[in-house]
């Protein structure tokens, strides 16, 4: 079965502070993709970021990357010099391309300080 | 403007009286699928439908019901809702899944059913 783990229920983090949120997927499928989404607290999903699994590199976009271990099978986000809009729970969702199922985490809910 | 409309945005009803919460996507995706989201648990797969006339369960179907008679529509039915069906609930879709098109939400609907 398809899962992935985010240990970190929330954080806090000072602004101008880079962060990184935990996830950990398990699968047997060789070909997956791997999300990252934003939801602020007006409710709307954000889609921040993607990786393939047959991607060398590491997917950026803009002040996020994605750090990607496959053999750990974690595909960490990283946000580099936090502002207090990044305040938000953050998803990390795995897809199937068997199933075309998307499995979401629990989310880590980010608290940015000034 | 690219999007996915989803109506009502909230609502409140009553245990057994059928609804439908519609879905509309002007970008022409295949993909598109319906999750409900829950404190603790992110983000669940209901139903997803690839194409036209093709739909199929994800992780939690039971007392749900989809239809995808056009390209563009993907409404949720609930024959007969119950309090446990209480949810926050996003449709979403994508042009080819797993790729870095990523998904994308409407707004959310927030059901409760009393």
């Amino acid at each position: 079965a398809q899962k992935i783990t985010q240990t970190q229920p929330g954080m806090f983090v000072q602004e101008k502070e880079a962060v990184t949120l935990d996830c950990t997927y398990d699968t047997s499928d060789q070909s997956y993709g791997l999300f990252w989404y934003k939801q602020p607290s007006s409710g709307e999903m954000i889609f921040l970021i993607y990786q393939g699994s047959y991607d060398e590199q590491n997917a950026t976009e803009g002040r996020y990357s994605l750090n990607f271990q496959k053999a750990r099978k974690s595909a960490n986000l990283v946000i580099s010099a936090s502002q207090l809009g990044d305040s938000a729970m953050y998803f990390c969702a795995m897809f199937h391309f068997g199933n075309e199922k998307l499995t979401f985490g629990t989310g880590t809910r980010l608290t940015i300080i000034p | 403007e690219a999007q996915v409309t989803q109506n009502p945005r909230y609502l409140i009803t009553v245990t057994g009286k059928k609804l439908t919460v519609t879905c509309s996507q002007n970008m022409n995706h295949e993909y598109m699928s319906w999750y409900r989201q829950d404190p603790g648990l992110g983000l669940r797969q209901i139903y997803y439908s690839m194409n036209v006339e093709v739909t199929d369960k994800g992780d939690v179907p039971e007392g749900y019901k989809v239809s995808r008679k056009e390209k563009r529509n993907f409404p949720l039915i609930l024959e007969s809702p119950s309090p446990n069906q209480t949810s926050l609930y996003f449709c979403a879709s994508s042009l080819a899944g797993g790729t870095n098109y990523g998904y994308t939400f409407g707004s959310g609907t927030r059901l409760t059913v009393v």
